[in-house]
């Protein structure tokens, strides 16, 4: 069975670039969820996708956004970096039936902006 | 914003020691979860207890929940220098669309 794995482990941009984050769910799930985790702090649910559609999102503005394709892996997108947009980015998934079973989480991406 | 508060926000023991954590919610909810988070890396799932359990076991762990206090603990029994670590409650909200919401955690640290 392969967990979730995530790709780059760290990153560094600009302010105003854009970014695109990929997560491989573990085998067998269909949702899967992000997370931003400043220094410090507790992960930060950003959306979470099922199916392919977005089933949920927390509090953060249109320029994130996301994908999940038919083979359940997933791109988190962020538009117009901002500084505050560092942080570790997680993604998670699980069966389906949503965010009521144990999440599966990556190692994460380390993204820097400067 | 953030729905569970843990405390203490940071613990410091010896090993063998038990540790106790705390996590306090807003909302209603279905379930409530409890994550491991070594050095920034990605959490790792301990337990999972649901709103119409009171107490949960698993290995060294034990979880307790009290929806009337809205409230859980997390205690750690015979601590090791391996369970130092960042330790997270989440709760799934009801109603509306999912949400999966983390408090801010509390850093444990046990001693050799």
């Amino acid at each position: 069975e392969t967990g979730v794995t995530q790709s780059p482990t760290h990153l560094i941009k600009t302010r105003g670039q854009q970014v695109t984050l990929r997560c491989s769910s573990q085998s067998g799930h269909n949702t899967v969820s992000w997370y931003q985790q400043a220094l410090g702090q507790g992960p930060q649910f950003i959306f979470q996708y099922y199916r392919e559609e977005e089933n949920g999102r927390g509090n953060f503005p249109p320029r994130f956004s996301g994908l999940q394709f038919p083979n359940y892996s997933s791109e988190l997108n962020v538009n117009a970096l901002e500084l505050d947009d560092s942080a570790l980015y997680l993604c998670a998934s699980g069966p389906s039936g949503g965010l009521t079973y144990t999440q599966y989480f990556g190692p994460g991406t380390r993204l820097t902006v400067l | 914003s953030q729905q569970g508060e843990e405390d203490p926000q940071a613990l410091s023991i010896q090993e063998g020691e038990n540790a106790t954590m705390n996590c306090s919610y807003k909302t209603s909810i279905n379930n409530l979860q409890w994550y491991r988070q070594n050095s920034g890396r990605g959490l790792v799932h301990l337990i999972l207890i649901r709103s119409n359990e009171r107490e949960k076991h698993s290995g060294r762990l034990r979880v307790t929940l009290d929806t009337s206090k809205k409230s859980s603990s997390l205690l750690i029994t015979a601590s090791r220098a391996a369970d130092t670590a960042s330790y997270f409650c989440a709760t799934v909200t009801q109603g509306g669309s999912e949400k999966l919401v983390f408090g801010k955690g509390t850093k444990l640290t046990v001693n050799p």
